[in-house]
C-alpha cells in the first residue's frame, strides 16, 4: 500500500541527546514536510522540501535540521537546542510543493518525550 | 491575531445530529481549503477539499466556503459515533507551499 510511514511512533529522549525521527514516503511525491503539533496549538511547519537536496525552515525550526537525500525520506533530528521538544510530530507529503492547492497528506505521527 | 481560527470544542452531540464545525481566517489570499479528521494518536486524514467559495458534499459530509465572509464550514448529517474524533480546518493561498492550519475541534458522538 502506498502511504507516508514514521518510525518509531514512541521515543523517549534523556535531556541534552539529539534524536532522528524517520519518514519514507512510496507515493512518488516531490514535496514534503515535518509538522509539529500541541495541544492547543495546532500543527507547526518545522521544515519543507519541495526537491532533493533541497530544503527550507518553516516557522518553528530552531533546534531541528533535516536532510532530503533521497525523494522518498526525509528525516528529522530533534538536537538538544530544542528547548521544548516533546511534542507530537507529524510528517507529510504532496505532489506540487510549489503549487497552490496541493494536497498534503501526513503520516500517523511520532510522539516525543523528554525525560 | 492569527489567520485561522477555530473553536476548540470540546463538541458534544447525539447520534443522528447534524454537526456544524466552522473556521474564519483572515487573510483574503486564501483560495484552497481543507478540512482534516484526526483521530487520537493517529496522523490527520484528508476529508474535504474545496476551492474559493461554495459548497462541496461528500455523503454525510457538506463543505462550505463563504470568502466574503471570511468563514468557513463542515456539517456532518447523521452523526455516527465513529465520527467522535479532532477535525482540522485547513487552507492555503496562490503560490503557497504550506498549509495554515486551526488548532482543531474536538467532537464527540454519544450512541
Amino acid at each position: 500500500d502506498g502511504g507516508i510511514t514514521q518510525s518509531p511512533k514512541y521515543l523517549f529522549r534523556k535531556e541534552g541527546q539529539n534524536v532522528t525521527l524517520s519518514c519514507e514516503q512510496n507515493l512518488n511525491h516531490d514535496a514534503m514536510y515535518w509538522y509539529r503539533q500541541d495541544p492547543g496549538q495546532g500543527l507547526r511547519l518545522i521544515y519543507y522540501s519541495q526537491i532533493v537536496n533541497d530544503f527550507q525552515k518553516g516557522d518553528i525550526a530552531e533546534g531541528y535540521s533535516v536532510s532530503r537525500e533521497k525523494k522518498e525520506s526525509f528525516p528529522l533530528t530533534v538536537t538538544s537546542a530544542q528547548k521544548n521538544p516533546t511534542a507530537f510530530y507529524l510528517c507529510a507529503s504532496s505532489t506540487q510543493g510549489d503549487r497552490a492547492g496541493n494536497t498534503i497528506y501526513f503520516g500517523e505521527g511520532s510522539w516525543l518525550t523528554v525525560v | 491575531q492569527k489567520e485561522v481560527e477555530q473553536d476548540p470544542g470540546p463538541l458534544s452531540v447525539p447520534e443522528g445530529a447534524i454537526v456544524s464545525l466552522n473556521c474564519t481566517y483572515s487573510n483574503s489570499a486564501f483560495q484552497y481549503f481543507m478540512w482534516y479528521r484526526q483521530y487520537s494518536r493517529k496522523g490527520p486524514e484528508l476529508l474535504m477539499y474545496t476551492y474559493s467559495s461554495g459548497n462541496k458534499e461528500d455523503g454525510r459530509f457538506t463543505a462550505q466556503v463563504d470568502k466574503s465572509s471570511k468563514y468557513i464550514s463542515l456539517f456532518i448529517r447523521d452523526s455516527q459515533p465513529s465520527d467522535s474524533a479532532t477535525y482540522l480546518c485547513a487552507m492555503s493561498r496562490t503560490g503557497a507551499n504550506n498549509l495554515f492550519f486551526g488548532t482543531g475541534t474536538r467532537l464527540t458522538v454519544i450512541p
